[in-house]
């Protein structure tokens, strides 16, 4: 069974760019997240979907960041523009209604 | 709120040696509790869970057992090997406002010598 897909794995781009990230669940996962990982610390929850709806987004900075869920499967999540600040890895994790967590490879970005 | 505390890194041993990391959380459920490991450049994979008080989750010879009276689930091995060398994150799952949310703690990593 594919786990989670993410691309690109790796992003270095100039501040005040737009980035985007992908991320494919594992098929039949209802319930998509996207976390983002500083550097030495834990994964906080930026946004949460069960299905297409957005259903905990109230850790993401809503003035530049963006995500999209259509058809309630693939995911996209969107910076712009970006700052040096958001630097981090951006991890993508599904799971079934309210099961277990199972996390993609993660995109590392690099604003300079 | 719902918080998780690890104790901080690195831990550092030698092969073969006896491994404990402690994981204390507070919930005002009943929450899951997770140790999930990273991997150097890959994403997070779950290691072991338990469920509800007095379980042990287990996996790849690490135990951890859910001790509600310590609020405490810290993981263990026996003996440790150089591939153990990773960073280790405890976390819980809790259901708040009819939805679950996961919270982790900041990780610990260790490094095991050969």
């Amino acid at each position: 069974e594919a786990g989670v897909v993410q691309s690109p794995r790796y992003k270095i781009i100039e501040k005040k760019q737009p980035v985007a990230f992908w991320c494919n669940p594992i098929s039949g996962h209802n319930t998509l997240y996207w976390y983002r990982q500083n550097l030495g610390q834990g994964p906080e929850l930026l946004i949460r979907y069960e299905n297409e709806e957005a259903v905990d987004d109230s850790q993401l900075p809503k003035d530049r960041f963006s995500a999209e869920r259509l058809k309630g499967v693939d995911s996209t999540l969107k910076i712009q523009p970006a700052e040096l600040g958001d630097s981090a890895v951006y991890l993508c994790a599904s799971s079934l209604a309210s099961g277990t967590e199972y996390f993609g490879p993660g995109t590392r970005l690099l604003v300079l | 709120g719902n918080s998780v505390t690890q104790m901080e890194g690195p831990v550092t041993l030698s092969e073969e040696a006896f491994l404990t990391i402690n994981c204390t959380y507070t919930a005002t459920g009943y929450p899951s509790l997770f140790w999930y490991v990273q991997y150097p450049g890959e994403g997070l994979q779950l290691l072991l869970k338990a469920t509800k008080a007095d379980d042990k989750g287990s996996n790849k010879g690490f135990e951890a057992t859910y001790r509600k009276e310590t609020t405490s689930f810290h993981l263990e091995k026996g003996s440790v090997q150089v591939s153990d060398s990773a960073v280790y994150f405890c976390a819980l799952s809790d259901r708040l406002s009819g939805t679950y949310k996961y919270i982790f703690g900041t990780g610990t990593r260790l490094k095991v010598l050969a």
